[in-house]
């Protein structure tokens, strides 16, 4: 199976300020179609996890352009410009190039 | 609007089994591939397996984890997705959610129902 690996796991963070999380994985995501699949959720207390950004920078409707995803082979990021109250909870990247698909182990998000 | 809401979860002995189900909404449910993925404190999210949409049959596609103990079939008729889960380990305690596939990603995900194992 693909491991994933995030970092930092967790992420205490100043409001207004910029944050950033790692994540890699065991081997490259770039799929045999060209496409690299790799996923970031977020995910609050008692929620579903919420999808943030697909194949590796694709941002969803909805979702503040202070998101953003980068990185390709088996090295990516997801980087908040400016950090929010509502950004706080747990954020996993998610590959689904390999099967099994697999998640990172979640990167925990709060406020100083 | 597109909804999927799980059931079926609760207390079970260790060895015994349980059902879940997700009830679909807001879509056209035998267009598309549905997955089952667990999530606990200890080891996180993990995908557990999938049924892939009427034009291929329904075919059905496992982890190692729990192939041969967890089925996933579904009943277009009725738009839902089940789980069918025997022989539960202790391990097998999580909250188990249901997630539209959409080719290398889920869009939309039930809010999930809880499954216990313990005596």
């Amino acid at each position: 199976d693909v491991v994933m690996t995030q970092s930092p796991l967790s992420l205490p963070v100043t409001l207004g300020q910029p944050a950033s999380i790692s994540c890699s994985s065991s081997q490259s995501l770039v799929h045999s179609d060209g496409n690299t699949y790799l996923n970031w959720f977020h995910q609050r207390p008692g929620q579903s996890p919420r999808r943030l950004i697909y194949k590796v920078s694709n941002r969803d409707s909805g979702v503040p352009d202070r998101f953003s995803g980068s990185g390709s082979g088996t090295d990516f990021t997801l980087k908040i410009s400016r950090v929010e109250a509502e950004d706080v909870g747990v954020y996993y990247c998610m590959q689904a190039s390999h099967w099994p698909r697999t998640f990172g182990p979640g990167t925990k998000v709060d406020i100083k | 609007e597109v909804q999927l809401v799980e059931s079926g979860g609760g207390l079970v002995q260790p060895g015994g089994s349980l059902r879940l189900s997700c009830a679909i909404s807001g879509f056209t449910f035998s267009d598309y591939y549905m997955d089952w993925v667990r999530q606990t404190p200890e080891k996180g999210l993990e995908w557990l397996g999938r049924s892939r949409n009427k034009a291929n049959n329904y075919a059905p596609e496992y982890a190692p984890s729990v192939k041969g103990r967890f089925t996933i079939s579904r009943d277009d008729s009725k738009n839902s997705l089940y789980l069918q889960m025997n022989n539960l380990r202790i391990e097998d305690a999580a909250v188990y959610y249901c997630a539209r596939d959409e080719g290398g990603t889920y869009l939309y995900w039930g809010p999930g129902t809880l499954v216990t194992v313990s005596s």
